[in-house]
């Protein structure tokens, strides 16, 4: 089945700092990735859709210059949390759907759990 | 935001029973999925409804899907302590998946 790999699965880091996250598709092209914040024991929550090409669509309250997103391939999308701070601390998933097959379903990452000290 | 809710919280069972949890939404759909996710890990693709379907089974899963009443249901049959984990809905609408609060599930060895 498809694939979907984040790097790295876990990031340590110190208050201001940026740190980079990047979720590759590994045997199918994703025109489009979404990228989720999870905080423990609460649900997924959508962050942004990235488009290869394009700029990428922020939800409603995430801040587009806090988290930046680049999607300059068809089999990768990289999240930047610039100027980390502890409350940025969270489980990232992102997902990609599979187009031209079963599109409806979405194939998620293993997630990067991100500590801020 | 979310799109609703998922009941119960929380559920602890015996191996071999039977666990059920609900999820209500609050706009039109596409599809319902339904997925798992171990602790500290990423989600795994269980089942999909689409909006005009009523039921469907996979294995030991059995999910309905009431769109008048806009909520599914999933149904995990003859529990494995394996099946411990979380279970999320998640609701289709145009090119979003929007997920639902999630239910943890304890399945006692």
């Amino acid at each position: 089945g498809a694939v979907v790999s984040q790097h790295p699965s876990w990031v340590i880091c110190k208050s201001g700092t940026s740190v980079k996250i990047e979720c590759r598709s590994l045997d199918f092209q994703a025109t489009t990735m979404f990228w989720y914040r999870q905080f423990p024991k609460q649900s997924l929550m959508l962050m942004a859709t990235s488009n290869e090409g394009s700029k990428a669509t922020y939800e409603q309250g995430v801040e587009k210059d806090k988290f930046l997103i680049n999607h300059a391939s068809l089999t990768l999308s990289t999240l930047t949390v610039t100027s980390a701070h502890p409350e940025d601390s969270s489980f990232y998933i992102c997902s990609a759907p599979l187009a031209g097959g079963w599109k409806d379903t979405q194939y998620f990452g293993p997630g990067t759990r991100l500590t801020v000290l | 935001s979310q799109q609703g809710e998922e009941d119960p919280q929380a559920l602890s069972i015996q191996e071999g029973e039977n666990a059920t949890m609900n999820c209500s939404y609050k706009t039109s759909i596409n599809n319902l999925q339904w997925y798992r996710q171990n602790s500290g890990r990423g989600l795994v693709h269980l089942i999909l409804i689409r909006s005009n379907e009523r039921e469907k089974h996979s294995g030991r899963l059995r999910v309905t899907l009431d769109t008048s009443k806009k909520s599914s249901s999933l149904l995990i049959t003859a529990s494995r302590a394996a099946d411990t984990a979380s279970y999320f809905c998640a609701t289709r609408t145009g090119n979003k998946l929007t997920f639902g609060g999630g239910t943890r599930v304890l399945v006692k060895p």
